[in-house]
Formats: structure tokens, sequence, C-alpha cells
């Protein structure tokens, strides 16, 4: 799987729209993009994943360069709640290990 | 409603004191993962589940075992804990690792080693 850079703290302020990149400029033809978050003492979250195309959910956008060597998550209202580590992940599709999570970028919104 | 159920939320055992960790699924996956997470660090896959079929990771330890008696239930067995092993234990289900599905993760089972 290919291998992720992601800033490893960023804060927001409540209410604004939080984008957080990552760096894959490793990533081969038929490995997708995943997003997870993990409040804190929770399991980690699945947010939204997306092959070449933008993707948008009720969390969150996705949005990958045309190259597919970066992304950017977007979290349009930022609240308290989504305070979290946010990780970036890329594993290709028939991986039998899934997901191999980076360090993550741990995400403060503030009040 | 909680699909993936780990128990106990928290879990103290002794210094070489076998001890499993219990995680059961509502969702009907084919697959169960157990991951390790330690403190300010990333989860590390330990290993999964396809149905029957056991897939180690190749750095975990061998003090690590597990059993999936049935689809629903999935345990992790640590015979001999050390000090090292204290850490968040998560599992985590998918209905099929050859497709492009996303994980679902349980709360966690928070080991500590005394």
């Amino acid at each position: 799987d290919a291998k992720t850079t992601q800033p490893t703290s960023m804060d927001c302020a409540e209410g604004r729209a939080a984008n957080l990149p990552c760096n894959h400029s490793t990533i081969s033809g038929n490995e997708y993009v995943y997003w997870y978050r993990q409040i804190h003492s929770q399991g980690p979250q699945y947010i939204i994943h997306g092959l070449k195309n933008n993707e948008t959910n009720e969390m969150a956008s996705l949005i990958i360069t045309e190259d597919r060597k970066s992304s950017t998550l977007i979290l349009p209202h930022a609240t308290l709640r989504d305070t979290a580590v946010y990780y970036c992940i890329v594993t290709g599709a028939g991986s039998a290990r899934q997901l191999t999570f980076g360090s993550g970028t741990q995400l403060t919104v503030l009040p | 409603d909680a699909m993936v159920i780990q128990n106990p939320r928290y879990q103290v055992t002794q210094f070489g004191k076998p001890v499993t960790l219990s995680c059961s699924q509502t969702l009907n996956h084919n697959v169960m993962y157990w991951y390790q997470q330690k403190s300010s660090q990333a989860p590390k896959l330990l290993f999964h589940y396809y149905d029957k079929d056991f897939n180690n990771e190749a750095d975990t330890p061998d003090n690590f075992q597990s059993r999936r008696p049935n689809t629903s239930f999935c345990f992790l067995d640590i015979r001999s804990p050390g000090l090292g092993d204290a850490a968040m234990y998560l599992c985590a289900t998918s209905r099929d690792p050859g497709r492009n599905e996303k994980l679902f993760f349980g709360s966690g089972t928070q080991l500590s080693v005394l």
C-alpha cells in the first residue's frame, strides 16, 4: 500500500471549514484513498473514500487531485465534536490487509 | 445500535497472566480484524479472519492468538502479557476484503498490565 504524509496537527475555528491535506505521491492506479477519524478513546470511524473522482457524503467532501498524488478532506462546518485524529489511508481493492494507519492529523476545533 | 461490540471496555491483568478479549458483531460480516493501539500511536493490524481463514501479520508476536468460533464472535488471547502489551485493542469488521469495503470498528478494550 502506498505511504501517506499528513500534517501532525491543525486547528480550525468552530463553524468554519476544516481542510485536511494528505500526500500520497506513490499511489498506484487501483488504490483508493480512505479517510477515517478517531475521537479520543473511541474506535476509528469511517468518513469517506474515493478513487479519482471527488466524493461527498453527509459527513465530508473528498477532493482528489487529477494526478491523484494528493487529496483534501473537507469538513464544511466544523463543530467541537469534530475534534479527533484524522487518518488518510491508501489501500488497494482486494488488499486483505485493508488498512495500514499512518500517524494522522490531530484536528482541534476551537470555540 | 452498537454493531461491533467489545467487552470489557477496560481490562486489567497481571504480568504473565493469560487474558482474553472478546468481540462480537451484528453485521454478519465475513472479515474480522484485531488491531493494537498503543498510547499516542496509530492502530496496528495484528491479524484478521476471512470467514474461518486466519491471517497473521508477519510481525505479530507469537504471544497473541485469536479464535473465531462462529461468524459473530472473535477472541484475542494474550498468553503471557508483558508490560509492553498494555494498549487499546480494537476489533473491526468488513464484508469482504476482496472488495472496496469500509471497516466498522468497536469502541475498543483498554488493557492494563500490572
